[in-house]
Parts: C-alpha cells; sequence; structure tokens
C-alpha cells in the first residue's frame, strides 16, 4: 500500500514528556499537512509544507510545537513538555501541487496521543 | 462564526436505503471546494466527494452524491443503497480560493449507523 502512513499509531506519555510523530507521505506528493483533531471535532490545520519549506503555521502551533520535513519527503512532528490539553489525534496529509482545484488531500490513519 | 455546520450529530439509516446528511457552509470567496470524508473507527479520514463552487451539476461518485445548492450554501451528501460498511464518521469540509495548499476547514461530523 502506497498511502499515507503514520508512526506510532498510539502513544501514551507522561505530562512534560517530549513526543516525535512521523508522516511517510504519498511518494510524488510535494505537500505534506498536519492536522489535530480532538474528540467530537473535525480535524483542524496545523502547519502544511511544500516540498522542504514549511509555508504556513496555525495558531494553533504553540512555541511547544515543531515540524520539520527536512529533505522533502518524511516529516515529523514534535511535541515539548506535553500537557494533557495536547492528547488528541495528530493527522497527516499529502497532495500534489500544483494540481487540479478539485485535488483532495490524502489522510494517513492517523496517531493517538493521550498525556497522563 | 462557523465555517462549516452539521447539525445531525447521529443518524440511523436501513440497510438499502438512502441518506442525506446535511451540510452549510459560510464564506465570503467566489471560489472554494467542498469536500465529504468518511472517518471509520480506524481514524484514517477517506476521501468520497468533491463539488467546485463554480460547478454547475451536482458532483457523483458511484453511491454518493452531493446535493449542492448555493444560494441556500449547503452541500449535502447522499448515500443511496446504504450498506453495512458505511457506518462511519462523516464529515464535510471547505477549501476557500483555488490554491490546494489553504487549510481545510471542516464541520463536527455526522455519525452514521447502517442498521441490517
Amino acid at each position: 500500500d502506497t498511502g499515507v502512513s503514520q508512526d506510532p499509531r498510539h502513544k501514551i506519555t507522561k505530562r512534560g514528556q517530549n513526543v516525535t510523530f512521523r508522516c511517510d507521505p504519498i511518494s510524488e506528493h510535494n505537500r505534506l499537512y498536519w492536522y489535530r483533531q480532538t474528540l467530537g471535532q473535525g480535524p483542524e490545520f496545523l502547519t502544511y509544507f511544500q516540498n522542504e519549506a514549511q509555508l504556513e503555521k496555525s495558531r494553533l502551533l504553540s512555541d511547544r510545537f515543531s515540524a520539520e520535513r527536512p529533505k522533502g519527503s518524511f516529516s515529523t512532528l514534535e511535541i515539548q513538555r506535553t500537557e494533557q490539553g495536547d492528547s488528541a489525534m495528530y493527522l497527516c496529509a499529502s497532495s500534489i501541487h500544483p494540481g487540479n482545484s478539485g485535488n483532495t488531500i490524502y489522510f494517513g490513519e492517523g496517531s493517538w496521543l493521550t498525556v497522563v | 462564526a462557523q465555517k462549516i455546520t452539521q447539525t445531525q450529530p447521529g443518524m440511523f439509516v436501513q440497510e438499502k436505503e438512502a441518506v442525506t446528511l446535511d451540510c452549510t457552509y459560510d464564506t465570503s470567496d467566489q471560489s472554494y471546494g467542498l469536500f465529504w470524508y468518511k472517518q471509520p473507527s480506524s481514524g484514517e479520514m477517506i476521501f468520497l466527494i468533491y463539488q467546485g463552487s463554480y460547478d454547475e451539476q451536482n458532483a457523483t461518485e458511484g453511491r454518493y452524491s452531493l446535493n449542492f445548492q448555493k444560494a441556500r450554501k449547503s452541500a449535502n451528501l447522499v448515500i443511496s443503497a446504504s450498506q453495512l460498511g458505511d457506518s462511519a464518521m462523516y464529515f464535510c469540509a471547505m477549501r476557500e480560493g483555488l490554491d490546494t495548499g489553504n487549510q481545510f476547514y471542516f464541520g463536527t461530523g455526522t455519525s452514521l449507523t447502517v442498521i441490517p
């Protein structure tokens, strides 16, 4: 399967610890996105990359969050000094740009984070 | 104001029947795209159907059709001949503008249960 893959799928961590999630996009996709989804809500945009350049960051991405895509392929999302409010599913998605206006973004299965 | 509103937290439908999931949107842009995603319990967001703001015909993809009423700013999803595997969360989303890098705004979702 050559879809978007995320690792780990589940992570339980103690408050104050750092966690890192990895995303491997669909191989020919040059854009990569991170979204966060809390229980009972739809996904919310965090940030996106075109190749290795981080083009946009949401205000939801506090200083404790950092995302990288060093070689324009896989990406990592690190959360430092985790708080209970960080408990959520972190979804990665990818797409091709330029594309036609109908181009959707393709999501992975998400990484569930529980901060205890 | 919410960009996407889904007013049905939960819906039930008998197997083989059709069901309509409601979605209204709010934007002042002339160019935008409307999307529906399915999220099973595994977490992955699965793209179902796309409607562009300039498309005059309602989009269809197999058993899925999008009832696009521009003046009412509604984009309801119709699933025909429901199957047990259709049980999942369904999210309506909008992307403003034509740039595929623009963020998606998601609604809070509708949980669909198909009854045998």
